[in-house]
């Protein structure tokens, strides 16, 4: 089946600390894989994005690569800022389909000054 | 610029009431999508529709739950008779692309509790 999983929450981070946030996936074909992002109170918003094996999303001083040998689209920022703060969903769409969204759990990130 | 609105943003109801939560999905987009989150779970898919009509549906969304576009503004999700396992948070989500392509752009959520 399709699934993503990623590290448990909540993780919380002092300013200009280095960010990493964990994502697997189980997917047949070839998947896209996604970064999305939720600030309090608003909706899901897309971060980045990758759609074939080595491929690097970056958005915002975030990045991503996908990694087809590892089953692996860990996010990563060098200097998070207290804006940061938010919940961050790892996610996949399977080639073959009209755009349906696997999601993980999503990881509370909190930044604080 | 333009955003996917949701209403309302907390609906409290009964066990076995009917509820119907509303979307406005973005004007020119042609795919429509509902998700839920239930607190502490994962953002699963319920149902994508298209051409007035259901594309794909998971096994969540079982007769209980239908969808409409009444209006062609308007994108909706009605529970028939609610219970207490569909307290979560829905997401509404719409994508102007191309098949497999394409921004989902999601809503901000509406918040069920079904007491």
């Amino acid at each position: 089946g399709n699934s993503v999983t990623q590290m448990e929450g909540p993780v919380t981070l002092s300013e200009e600390a280095f960010l990493t946030i964990n994502c697997t996936y189980t997917a047949t074909g070839y998947p896209s894989l996604f970064w999305y992002v939720q600030y309090p109170g608003e909706g899901l918003q897309l971060l980045l994005k990758a759609t074939k094996a080595d491929d690097k999303g970056s958005n915002k001083g975030f990045e991503a690569t996908y990694r087809k040998e590892t089953t692996s689209f860990h996010l990563e920022k060098g200097s998070v800022q207290v804006s940061d703060s938010a919940v961050y969903f790892c996610a996949l769409i399977r080639g073959s389909t009209l755009g349906r969204l696997y999601f993980g759990r999503g990881t509370q990130l909190t930044v604080w000054p | 610029e333009p955003e996917v609105t949701q209403t309302p943003s907390h609906q409290v109801t009964q066990m076995g009431q009917e509820v119907i939560l509303r979307c406005v999905p973005i004007s020119n987009h042609l795919y429509f999508y509902w998700y839920r989150q239930i607190l502490g779970q994962k953002v699963e898919f319920l149902v994508s529709f298209y051409n007035n009509e259901i594309s794909e549906k998971s096994e969540i969304f079982d007769d209980q739950f239908s969808v409409e576009r009444p209006d062609g503004s308007n994108f909706t999700l009605k529970i028939r008779s609610t219970k207490l396992e569909d307290s979560a948070m829905y997401f509404c989500a719409s994508r102007g692309g191309l098949a497999g392509e394409g921004e989902q752009f999601f809503g901000p959520g509406t918040r069920l509790t079904v007491l």
